[in-house]
């Protein structure tokens, strides 16, 4: 059970904006919500994590409520490489990651 | 940027028979995994490895299954006995941070195909 919830996809323009959004409202307080994406035929790679605060990287931004019930993945900028699937995972200490559906993002030129 | 490594990138075996896939991951790297993912499915989970030991295995991770960190530097998942159902892609994937919240890197693949 992936306990986090996310859109099956979604579609965006190439150069503009991309807000992924998570549900996570059972999580508790020492989960961190950890971002990872699949591109066709590779492994999983991280993206972002956070706890409390807002996080950027140099890949994308990672934007928490204040309850932390949700995030959203925050892709500043989408390119066609962008196009991939994307995990939302609740994770604390050393424990498995445990992989939902995620979010197919396709972008469009 | 170092990165992990798998090797072979594809494995083809008949049913029965032993495979073993070797995972080169990141030098100073302390927690070890492997995950597979059936085509058209969710990347799962089947192992970790911590201070050379088995932490953690999901109930895939059977009898057939075994996994060894024999030279520190490589870390090898064996199939002792293939089955049609083995057949995957094969992710292997180390972590450094010790506490909550670390990230992990995964390799390239190996894809596993069963006869």
């Amino acid at each position: 059970d992936a306990k986090t919830t996310q859109p099956n996809s979604m579609e965006s323009n190439e150069e503009e904006p991309v807000h992924l959004p998570c549900n996570h409202s059972t999580i508790s307080g020492t989960d961190y919500i950890h971002w990872y994406r699949q591109l066709p035929s590779q492994g999983p790679e991280y993206v972002i994590h956070g706890l409390t605060s807002n996080v950027n990287n140099r890949m994308a931004s990672l934007a928490i409520a204040e309850d932390r019930k949700s995030s959203t993945l925050i892709l500043h900028r989408a390119t066609l490489r962008d196009a991939a699937v994307y995990y939302c995972i609740r994770n604390s200490g050393n424990t498995p990651l445990v992989f939902g559906k995620g979010t197919r993002l396709s972008v469009i030129a | 940027e170092p990165e992990v490594t798998q090797t072979p990138s594809h494995q083809v075996t008949q049913m029965g028979q032993e495979v073993i896939l070797r995972c080169v991951p990141i030098s100073n790297h302390l927690y070890f995994y492997w995950y597979r993912q059936i085509l058209g499915q969710k990347v799962e989970f089947l192992v970790s490895f911590y201070n050379n030991e088995i932490s953690e295995k999901s109930e895939i991770f059977d009898d057939q299954f075994s996994v060894e960190r024999p030279d520190g530097s490589n870390f090898t998942l064996k199939i002792r006995s293939t089955k049609l159902e083995d057949s995957a892609m094969y992710f292997c994937a180390s972590r450094y941070f010790e506490g909550a919240g670390g990230e992990q890197y995964f390799g390239p693949g190996t894809r596993l195909t069963v006869t």
